[in-house]
């Protein structure tokens, strides 16, 4: 079946330890998102990828960086990672627009705890 | 900026019941999604509508896109335990090139058996 997977599903850090999560999609979608998401909020949308092109959101603090290496794989750096960073964060893809009217398909989530 | 106002942000209700989910806006969208997410998982994609007044059902779901493309709601006839997650609508920017979803804050939905 075609799908988002992430790895980890729970990821526990300490504070200030750099941390990676991964995203990989079957599904061949141009664009990925990343998302965070605390408890019971909708998710806040971090940045996302068109292809190669990059696009941050403006609040988007500098310590999140992201890598796609090619269609499938997308990356989430937290360089120094905080206590307020501690959330669920969630990888999505879509088609480009027009052809399935923006629909996104989620992963299942990464779970980051910092202690 | 759109905004997406979604209402009520938490519902619990006994098993059988039924329900409406709203999700409001002044803004246009060209089309709107309802995702389901259970606890510690991703959103789901529900349903997505594109037509102004669109009405889709999903077993005992009820999705309905109002006419002018503001606004939508969700109505679950019969309500189950495994209805039970988070709700959230996202409308997608009627903007040229934009690739983005603007997500409601959710309605935490509990059906007690």
């Amino acid at each position: 079946d075609a799908m988002v997977i992430q790895n980890p599903r729970y990821q526990v850090t300490q504070f200030g330890k750099p941390v990676t999560l991964s995203c990989s999609q079957t599904l061949n979608h141009n664009v990925m998102y990343w998302y965070q998401q605390k408890s019971s909020q909708a998710p806040k949308l971090l940045f996302h990828y068109y292809d190669k092109d990059f696009n941050n959101e403006a609040d988007t603090p500098d310590n999140f960086q992201s890598r796609r290496p090619n269609t499938s794989f997308c990356f989430l750096d937290i360089r120094s990672p905080g206590l307020g960073d501690a959330a669920m964060y969630l990888c999505a893809t879509s088609t480009s627009p027009g052809l399935a009217a923006y629909e996104q398909y989620f992963g299942p989530g990464t779970r980051l705890t910092v202690t | 900026t759109q905004l997406l106002e979604q209402s009520p942000q938490f519902l619990s209700i006994q098993e059988g019941e039924n329900l409406t989910v709203y999700c409001n806006s002044s803004s246009v969208f060209s089309s709107l999604q309802w995702y389901r997410q259970e606890p510690g998982e991703g959103p789901v994609l529900l349903v997505t509508v594109v037509t102004g007044g669109e009405v889709k059902k999903l077993k005992r779901l009820t999705f309905q896109f109002g006419d002018a493309r503001k606004d939508s709601s969700l109505h679950i006839t019969a309500a189950q335990p495994g209805d039970t997650g988070l709700y959230l609508c996202a409308g997608a920017d009627s903007g040229a090139g934009s690739y983005q979803l603007t997500f409601g804050k959710g309605t935490k939905l509990s059906v007690i058996p």
